[in-house]
This record gives structure tokens, sequence and C-alpha cells, in this order.
């Protein structure tokens, strides 16, 4: 059993430039999370998702930020106009409604994001 | 609004020792609690979790105590290893929906 991937580890960016992460969840798990943490603090709640369909948004979400999961497997999450305060690590993380903890949320290597 | 708080940004515990991490929380809607570990570069691992239901859950070397009536909760790792360093981070949810994570302990074993 795979865990949770995600994909670039690593992007560094000009302001102002578009970017786009992705993120493969465990197998079969049908809740997908994303979250973004910055240096001395926890991750904070961004978006997630149960199958295709995107139940919440923080009011993190700008409008710049988008993210996706079309087919109810992987989900993508772009950045449109990146800021330097975008820099951070964007963690991804999956569970499962049907498991016996569906509480239990496992997260990804995430992708660590600077804007110069 | 700062709904789960680790007061403690580091903890230096010798080898061998009980280590006791604390974690304070204010939504008295929440109703499953967890703790994560997370080294440099990594994403946070589950350790262990416990049910609003409960006041104790224990898996190893690791146990949990939830007290609601103080909305508190402790992780304690006992007898603790060099492996152990690392952050920890406790987290909350309500109906097995978003994390609400604490600002994270930084634990340091002393061999």
């Amino acid at each position: 059993d795979t865990g949770v991937s995600q994909d670039p580890r690593h992007k560094i960016t000009k302001r102002g430039q578009n970017v786009t992460f992705r993120c493969d969840p465990i197998s079969e798990h049908n809740r997908l999370y994303w979250y973004r943490q910055t240096l001395g603090q926890g991750p904070e709640f961004l978006t997630y998702f149960q199958n295709e369909a995107q139940l919440e948004k923080s009011r993190l979400l700008s409008d710049r930020f988008s993210a996706e999961r079309p087919k109810g497997s992987f989900s993508t999450l772009e950045i449109q106009r990146t800021e330097q305060g975008d820099s951070a690590m964007y963690l991804c993380a999956s569970s499962s409604t049907q498991g016996r903890t569906p509480e239990t949320q496992y997260f990804g290597p995430g992708t660590r994001l600077l804007v110069l | 609004d700062q709904q789960v708080k680790q007061n403690s940004p580091s903890l230096s515990v010798q080898e061998g020792r009980i280590s006791i991490l604390n974690c304070d929380y204010t939504n008295s809607m929440f109703d499953y609690f967890l703790w994560y570990k997370k080294y440099p570069a990594e994403g946070p691992t589950f350790l262990i979790s416990i049910s609003s239901i409960k006041d104790k859950n224990e898996d190893g070397r690791f146990t949990v105590f939830l007290n609601k009536s103080a909305k508190h909760l402790s992780l304690h790792i006992v007898p603790s290893q060099p492996g152990d360093s690392a952050v920890y981070f406790c987290a909350a949810s309500v109906g097995a929906q978003k994390l609400v994570f604490g600002q994270g302990t930084r634990l340091t074993i002393n061999p």
C-alpha cells in the first residue's frame, strides 16, 4: 500500500508566475485535503474533496488559488500570479470515510514552494 | 483565533525518561484528536489518536490522555528514544473533516 505522493517536492518560481502541484492519495481513499505550512506554524487547512466534489474551502484560499480533483483520484493545486507570501510547504493528505478511523488523515511529503 | 494551542515550543528530555507533550483546545465541538510527528522536509506522520468519548489510548510507548473538562490533551512517550526527536503536532477535528493543528513542540531527546 503506497502512501500519499506529491510532485514536485520543491519548486522555485519568480513572483507573478503560475505554479501547479499534484497529489496522488492512498488508493481507494475518497477524501483528499490540502494544507499549507509556514515556518514555525502548524499546517493550515486550505480545501478538501470527497471524491470529485470540493466540499470546503478556507478563506485562506484566495481567488488566485484553485484546486481540482477531476476523476476523484489525484488532485492538483494551482496558484496563479504567485506572491512572495505564497512561499510555504504545501501538504496533501487523504483519508477514507469507509475505514475504521475515518478521522485519520495520512500526509504526503509536501511540496516546498519558494517565490523569489 | 487559535483553537488548538501547544504552549511549549520546545522540550528537552533525557533518553530513557518520559516525554510529556501538552495541547489545549477551545472548541468543545472537537470530537477527535490526533498527534503527528514531523521530521524536517517531510510531511507529518500519524502517531496516535483518541476519540472524545475516551480518556486514554495507548499504543506501545505512546499514550494519549484526554481531559475534556479542562479541554486538554497530552502525549506521553516512555521510554524516550533518540529517534523520537522531532516536532510534534496535536490536531483536532469535528465530524471527520478538516484538521485544526497546534503550532507544534520540538522534542529533543538527549543521550
